[in-house]
């Protein structure tokens, strides 16, 4: 079936690296992505990787795929106070629907 | 970049009453605009995909009496909660979709519906 998982927490100290990870299920994803929610605000689409890459790298933004082990993490590099959010990766499959992680909060202190 | 516009941003009913929202695109037409709930700690559930000028496609277990969707215009898709129940309160979440891909896809600010 088709399912994603994240941890729901994580806490970083400003300047560090933040590392979010997210494992799948369904093996016939096409695109996986990674959005950023802001408190009382929509899903803002921060990148996306097409399943036959391993890595993308974004300004601070680098995603790696490991599609053998159904894994997509985000590095944040030089983490900031700005980049507390919650982050949810999504995976669009074949039928044309984005399925959810269940979301990841960053915490990020000075 | 691309607008979703979403109102309101929360509303409290009473049970038993309907609610509309609305999700408008304001500078791109789109073509599909889904509709998400989602509770606290836990992710977007597709509710429904509506598509202009036909029938919204609903996923499983959403009742389609319940949750009204009309995608009247290329800008505008309302979904309706009637009837009201306190179970309905949740964080309701719209996205228009600018052409092809997900990488096209614009969420509104999102609904925050308490039924009391």
């Amino acid at each position: 079936g088709e399912d994603v998982e994240q941890s729901l927490f994580l806490s970083v100290r400003e300047g560090d690296s933040s590392v979010i990870n997210c494992t799948y299920t369904d093996s016939s994803s096409t695109y996986l992505y990674w959005y950023k929610q802001e408190p009382g605000a929509g899903l803002q689409l921060l990148t996306y990787i097409f399943s036959n890459m391993d890595m993308k790298q974004d300004q601070r933004l680098t995603v790696l795929l490991n599609k053998k082990d159904k894994h997509l993490s985000l590095r944040i590099a030089d983490t900031q106070t700005g980049d507390s959010a919650i982050y949810f990766c999504a995976e669009s499959i074949t039928g044309d629907k984005l399925i959810f992680g269940t979301g990841t909060r960053l915490q990020v202190f000075p | 970049g691309a607008v979703v516009s979403q109102h309101p941003s929360w509303v409290i009913c009473k049970s038993g009453t309907s609610v509309k929202i609305e999700c408008r695109s304001l500078d791109f037409q789109a073509t599909t605009m889904f509709w998400y709930r989602q509770f606290p700690k836990q992710s977007l559930m597709l509710m429904a995909t509506s598509n202009e000028g036909s029938k919204a496609t609903y996923e499983q277990g959403v009742e389609k009496d319940k949750f009204l969707i009309n995608h009247a215009s290329l800008t505008l898709s309302t979904l309706t909660v009637t009837s009201a129940h306190p179970e309905d309160s949740s964080f309701y979440i719209c996205s228009a979709r600018m052409g092809q891909g997900y990488e096209k896809l614009f969420f509104g600010s999102g609904t925050q519906l308490s039924v009391l």
